[in-house]
């Protein structure tokens, strides 16, 4: 069965500080990899994904991540925060070739701080 | 592209009482579209999988009777939370599949529902 982790619940920060997001997953096929966004109240928006190709993945408001195979993680990343990132991010994947069923970790609320 | 929308955003209800929720695809045709609900600090959780003109796929432990989806359209499906009690308040959101883009689900706005 396939799982998601996401070790940190909450990742404080200061502006224009480097973040990183850390999930790991567990599957037994290929699997697609996704990150989406929520802010307060709202539902949940695409960041970025990974289906197959190059392992860097750059998505929208200028986070990435990167597929590591060997280590099962799909790490979030972004070299400096804005005030307006401060959400909760959420780590998920799906069998590669299926649609839809995804599996989503239990979420990181990160805080950029003045 | 690819916006979904859920009407109401927000419902209060009394105890007992059946609640509709919408969720839409605006800009494109969905041949599948999902229905998760979320407590408070938690994650998504998949209730239900609906193809348009058939039946939905209940997730292990979701009451199908007590959670009504119906899913006529290729743009439209409809949540009914009937006899709706205090526990069954919750955000619910939508997604959607569109056809060409199997891979990626689309996200509603959500729907918080209260049940006094």
């Amino acid at each position: 069965a396939q799982s998601v982790t996401q070790l940190d619940s909450q990742v404080p920060v200061f502006e224009e500080a480097p973040v990183e997001l850390r999930c790991n997953y567990s599957s037994s096929v290929s699997v697609y990899l996704f990150w989406y966004v929520q802010y307060p109240n709202q539902g949940l928006q695409l960041l970025l994904k990974y289906l197959s190709g190059s392992t860097l993945v750059k998505g929208i408001n200028g986070f990435e991540a990167e597929f590591n195979k060997s280590q099962t993680s799909f790490h979030l990343r972004k070299p400096s925060v804005h005030i307006s990132d401060t959400a909760e991010y959420f780590c998920a994947v799906s069998e590669g070739g299926s649609q839809g069923n995804l599996i989503f970790g239990k979420g990181t609320k990160l805080s950029v701080k003045p | 592209g690819a916006v979904v929308s859920q009407h109401p955003s927000r419902v209060i209800c009394k105890s007992g009482t059946s609640v509709k929720i919408e969720c839409r695809s605006l800009d494109f045709q969905a041949t599948t579209m999902f229905w998760y609900r979320q407590f408070p600090k938690q994650s998504l959780m998949l209730m239900a999988t609906s193809n348009e003109g058939s039946k939905a796929t209940y997730e292990q432990g979701v009451e199908k009777d007590k959670f009504l989806i119906n899913h006529a359209s290729l743009t439209l499906s409809t949540l009914t939370v009937t006899s709706a009690h205090p526990e069954d308040s919750s955000f619910y959101i939508c997604s959607a599949a569109t056809r060409t883009g199997r891979d990626t689900q689309y996200f509603g706005p959500g729907t918080r529902l209260t049940v006094l």
